[in-house]
Formats: structure tokens, C-alpha cells, sequence
């Protein structure tokens, strides 16, 4: 069975760091590409970052360049965001979300919340 | 890019049907066939129900179905039930590797 779970979510000032990780099973990790996917309270979805499964190919969201760093390590099935110079508007569930064919994401985890503040 | 437009609620009875859109532009949904649609209950995690705007992946009913038509991509539930109250999610391919999604649709089986 195809799992995501992710972890490391937690209250931090503004201006502060948080490290998320997502740690996969059931399924080749590296044969994947990933991605990571925010929801603010009473929003949408909004995509944040994308990490091919060998590391070659990295996309961030224009809101998150610059301050999000997204890393992997296969022999662990795991996937990293890094969250530096954090906002108030960064406050949301993060889910991780495997990729699938066509643009989709085919997998996703339950998500870890990450909230900003003072 | 902006996001996509969806409506903030939809409602039916059980056994009726409902549809919700998902409106982009030329840019994104009208530009690729790649509208993708998410199941959400509160608490527990996304579940995709329609990719490259109609196919459906395995374990979905097929009273899921989608379609597009210009700009505006759909997503059709027949025979409501109960289960399936949720939360919609719409997505689709905006180039350069983007990926933008909808508001969100409140479903509602009355």
C-alpha cells in the first residue's frame, strides 16, 4: 500500500525556519518525482515545489522562491522542504503529493501544519 | 498565474447529479489537457479522482466523469451519496512547469 507521511510542522515566528519531511513506503521512491502542496486556512490548494526523483529537475512556486529549498534522500524514501524566512502568509497544511502522469499527483500524504507566528 | 475559478459550494440530493467547474484560461486549462481533480475529506488526505481532464484511475467509481469545454473544465458526480461529501479540488498544467489549482468546492449531499 502507497503511503505518505509527513512530518515536522510546528509554530515558529516570523522570520524563523522549519524543516518538513515526508517519508514514502509501499511503492520505488526514486522512480518518482514529488511535490509539495500548501493550504492555508479557507483556501486552495496552491502548488509549492516540484524534485524529479534523481534531484536533476527543481521547481519552486514564484511565492517561495529563494526562502524553500526542497531536497530528497532515496535511500531513505524521504522528502524535505526547507522553510526559511518564514511569513505569516507561509501559515498552511503542507501536504506532500507524488507525481503521476498528465499532471497529476497521485498520492498524497495527510499533511503537517506549519503556522506563523508572533 | 492566478487561480483557477471554482465555485465555493455545490449541493444535491442523493442520487442526483451535480456538476462543478473549474474555470481557467487559454493559458492554462483551455491550453493542455492536463485538468486534474481531487477529492478532500477534512483531515485526511487528497485523493485524485479525474486526470488529463476525463480519464479516471483505478478504484473510482465511474460516476465520476470530467470533461472540458474551452477554458472551463468539469467535473460531474452521478448518483450522489453521502460519501460523497467533500471538498473538490480542480488543477491544471500552466507551463514553464507550473501547476496552479482552483479555490475549492464545498460539496454538500442534502
Amino acid at each position: 500500500e502507497v503511503q505518505l507521511v509527513e512530518s515536522g510542522g510546528g509554530l515558529v515566528k516570523p522570520g524563523g525556519s522549519l524543516r518538513l519531511s515526508c517519508a514514502g513506503s509501499g511503492f520505488t521512491f526514486s522512480t518518482y518525482s514529488f511535490n509539495w502542496v500548501r493550504q492555508a486556512p479557507g483556501k486552495g490548494l496552491e502548488w509549492v515545489s516540484t524534485l524529479s526523483g534523481d534531484s536533476r529537475y527543481i521547481y519552486y512556486a514564484d511565492s517561495v522562491k529563494g526562502r524553500f529549498t526542497v531536497s530528497r534522500d532515496n535511500a531513505r524514501s524521504s522528502l524535505y522542504l526547507q522553510l526559511n524566512s518564514l511569513r505569516a502568509e507561509d501559515s498552511a497544511m503542507y501536504y506532500c503529493a507524488r507525481e503521476s502522469g498528465g499532471w497529476s499527483r497521485d498520492y498524497w500524504g495527510q499533511g503537517t501544519l506549519v503556522t506563523v507566528s508572533s | 498565474q492566478s487561480a483557477l475559478t471554482q465555485p465555493p459550494s455545490a449541493s444535491g440530493s442523493p442520487g442526483q447529479s451535480v456538476t462543478i467547474s473549474c474555470t481557467g484560461t487559454s493559458s492554462d486549462v483551455g491550453g493542455y489537457n492536463y485538468v486534474s481533480w481531487y477529492q478532500h475529506h477534512p483531515g485526511k488526505a487528497p485523493k485524485l479522482m479525474i486526470y488529463e481532464v476525463s480519464k479516471r484511475p483505478s478504484g473510482v467509481p465511474d460516476r465520476f466523469s470530467g470533461s472540458k469545454s474551452g477554458n472551463t473544465a468539469s467535473l460531474t458526480v452521478s448518483g450522489l451519496q453521502a460519501e460523497d461529501e467533500a471538498d473538490y479540488h480542480c488543477s491544471s498544467y500552466a507551463g514553464n512547469n507550473n501547476l496552479i489549482f482552483g479555490g475549492g468546492t464545498k460539496l454538500t449531499v442534502l
